[in-house]
């Protein structure tokens, strides 16, 4: 298994909503990130996590939480979001941090909207 | 502080002709990857293609080549016998001794059939 799998696909929420969004992998990648990417934009990292254990947070708002319960699972839970967190978010990893030089594998996405 | 240019926000080519898409990067470093992505509207990032900078030959894989040139920082991607699945956006995109991905701003590519 070479994926990265990412749901939902769409999501719809109000600002008041709590959801989460979850990416799985199972090829024992130790490394996984969580991307925010605009409309014709490049992604922008949000967070880093190396073995299971949280390693850059690029100063996203707390309003984005992520977590990871174990090495082949990512989530990334959402509450109180604005309008402007509306975007595609991406999920990558890579076997470790070390070893993504080699590049890293992207999920499809989730198109997240805000109302 | 490394940085990654890609000057072309569109490009277009007819379908079967030859497309060079342009990217130039900057860093100190000595040893790093180079990678050109994929975005089509299904939104998946795809790995086209990546280059080690101690390697002096230039990558290819099937109709896709680079130019990579060190000295001039320079790593752009030819595109052979374009096809209209080849449409979307490519980003260039650099990894060093931090192991993140440096972005540059994407080339839409627009393929006529």
């Amino acid at each position: 298994d070479t994926e990265v799998t990412q749901t939902p696909k769409h999501l719809v929420m109000g600002m008041t909503n709590k959801k989460s969004l979850k990416c799985e992998q199972h090829m024992g990648h130790r490394a996984m990130y969580w991307y925010k990417q605009k409309a014709k934009k490049p992604p922008e990292l949000m967070f880093v996590y190396s073995y299971e254990k949280l390693s850059i947070n690029e100063s996203v708002p707390s309003r984005f939480s992520p977590e990871c319960p174990n090495s082949s699972l990512l989530n990334l839970h959402l509450h109180a979001l604005q309008p402007e967190d509306s975007a595609l978010y991406l999920c990558a990893s890579s076997p470790t941090k070390v070893t993504a030089l080699g590049g890293y594998t992207f999920g499809s996405g989730t198109r997240l909207t805000v109302v | 502080a490394q940085t990654v240019t890609q000057s072309q926000p569109e490009m277009s080519v007819q379908e079967a002709e030859t497309v060079t898409l342009s990217c130039t990067y900057d860093t100190s470093e000595s040893d790093y990857y180079l990678f050109w992505y994929k975005q089509p509207p299904s939104r998946q990032m795809i790995l086209v293609i990546r280059q080690e900078a101690y390697k002096q030959q230039n990558a290819t894989e099937n109709r896709f080549s680079v130019n990579f040139q060190k000295a001039a920082k320079s790593f752009s991607l030819k595109i052979s016998d374009s096809q209209l699945g080849d449409a979307a956006m490519y980003f260039c995109a650099f990894i060093g001794s931090n192991y993140q991905l440096i972005w540059g701003a994407g080339t839409k590519l627009i393929i006529k059939p």
